[in-house]
């Protein structure tokens, strides 16, 4: 069975420092893995994928992720974080349903 | 492109009455569409998997009955929450496969949700 575990619950990060969520997962063979934000009372947005290929995926906003086989991870990363990141984050994996992680809550101070 | 909408935003209902969500793929034809119920600080859980011209699929401990789907066409699907109580409150999130011919019909593109408050 696919599961997916996000180990911190909420990470608070400075405005312009960078950010890593984590994520690790278990699937038997090779995942679809996404990441997907979540505004406060908004459905879910797409921020990155991975299907096969370069482990290190680009996505929207300024987020890349880092696939790690060895490590069943699938890591998000953000190099300078804006105050509009502040979000929930959904790391999920797919095989025949999406299963999605507990979610990690970011808030940015100033 | 691969836009989802939902509708409505936010509903408000007296107990014992039936509320109608909409979910729409706007610029592609969704043969699966599923949708999830999200409780207050927790993360998505599947409700169902609607696929068009059949019967929904329903996840263990869904109310068939209860939750109504139904996806009548490439584009639309829709829940219907029958007889709502205060209980069945919370955000419900409807979401479709991408276009199949290319990678895109391995994600799942969102909608906006709705907000259900049963009174």
């Amino acid at each position: 069975a696919q599961s997916v575990t996000q180990p911190d619950i909420h990470i608070t990060v400075s405005e312009g420092a960078s950010l890593e969520l984590r994520c690790n997962y278990s699937y038997g063979a090779t995942p679809y893995l996404f990441w997907y934000v979540q505004s406060p009372g908004q459905g879910l947005q797409l921020l990155l994928k991975y299907f096969s290929g370069d482990t290190l995926v680009q996505g929207i906003k300024g987020f890349e992720a880092e696939f790690k086989r060895s490590q069943s991870s699938f890591n998000l990363r953000k190099p300078s974080v804006h105050w509009s990141d502040a979000a929930e984050y959904f790391c999920a994996v797919a095989a025949l349903k999406l299963s999605f992680g507990a979610g990690t809550t970011v808030t940015v101070r100033a | 492109g691969a836009v989802v909408s939902q509708h409505p935003s936010w509903v408000i209902c007296k107990s014992g009455t039936s509320v109608k969500i909409e979910c729409r793929s706007l610029d592609f034809q969704a043969t699966t569409m599923f949708w999830y119920r999200q409780f207050p600080k927790q993360s998505l859980m599947l409700m169902a998997t609607s696929n068009e011209g059949s019967k929904a699929t329903y996840e263990q401990g869904v109310e068939k009955d209860k939750f109504l789907i139904n996806h009548a066409s490439l584009t639309l699907s829709t829940l219907t929450v029958t007889s709502a109580h205060p209980e069945d409150s919370s955000f419900y999130i409807c979401s479709a496969r991408g276009p199949t011919g290319g990678v895109a019909k391995n994600i799942q593109y969102f909608g906006a949700g709705t907000r259900l408050s049963v009174l």
